[in-house]
């Protein structure tokens, strides 16, 4: 079965523009949720999806926001760029069972704002 | 707000030693998370820890957890050089319901030498 997929690999952006960054989860799970990682830190959560609904928002602006579509997939949205955006993106979908909510991360989006 | 602290933050071992990574959280929590990242890409999973007192084993690589004490530890046994990367312990945000939202901490970057 094919993994967590996100597009694209790597992007480039200038400050004050917009960026929209997508996710497929692992055939099967429902929920997707979101991570920023900054060079050098460990991934801060940014948002989670869970049937097509919100479940969790972490401390990010407005700029910020997501949404899921029926099929599951994922899409990130960042308005208004600023150079602390430039950060790898992290998706990870998941699935109730007995391993709890374990977390499947796709390869990330690497974005740079310059 | 749940705070998960690790330490060290950088580790520089020989090969055939032992070592051991300590990750705290700040609250209750029944669910811990270890993943290990190399440069530039994304995070695998190693561990799942469910309650308290669990320890699971894979390879070189050994976790535990205490819930009462709040700490998780990875041991390593016999380093090589293949298990030079960064190491994450995470926490989910929410106790007694996980909704998949990871609190991280900074990373533990692990060199081994020969």
């Amino acid at each position: 079965d094919a993994g967590v997929t996100q597009s694209p690999t790597h992007l480039i952006k200038t400050r004050g523009q917009q960026v929209t960054l997508r996710c497929s989860p692992i055939s099967g799970h429902k929920s997707v949720s979101w991570y920023q990682q900054v060079l050098g830190q460990g991934p801060q959560f940014i948002f989670q999806y869970y049937e097509k609904e919100e479940r969790g928002r972490g401390n990010f602006p407005d700029r910020f926001s997501a949404r899921q579509f029926p099929n599951y997939s994922s899409e990130l949205n960042v308005n208004a760029l600023l150079l602390g955006d430039s950060a790898l993106y992290l998706c990870a979908s998941s699935s109730p069972g007995a391993r709890g909510y374990e977390q499947y991360f796709g390869p990330g989006t690497r974005l740079t704002v310059t | 707000e749940l705070k998960v602290e690790q330490n060290p933050l950088f580790l520089s071992m020989q090969e055939g030693k032992n070592y051991t990574i300590y990750c705290n959280y700040s609250t209750t929590s029944d669910r811990l998370y270890w993943y290990r990242q190399d440069p530039g890409k994304s995070l695998e999973s190693l561990f799942v820890l469910l309650s308290n007192g669990a320890v699971k084993q894979e390879g070189r690589l050994m976790a535990s957890l205490d819930t009462k004490a709040r700490l998780s530890t990875l041991h390593i046994t016999a380093a090589v050089h293949d298990l030079s990367a960064t190491y994450f312990c995470a926490v989910d945000l929410y106790y007694g319901g996980s909704q998949g939202n990871l609190i991280f901490g900074k990373g533990t970057k692990l060199s081994v030498k020969p």
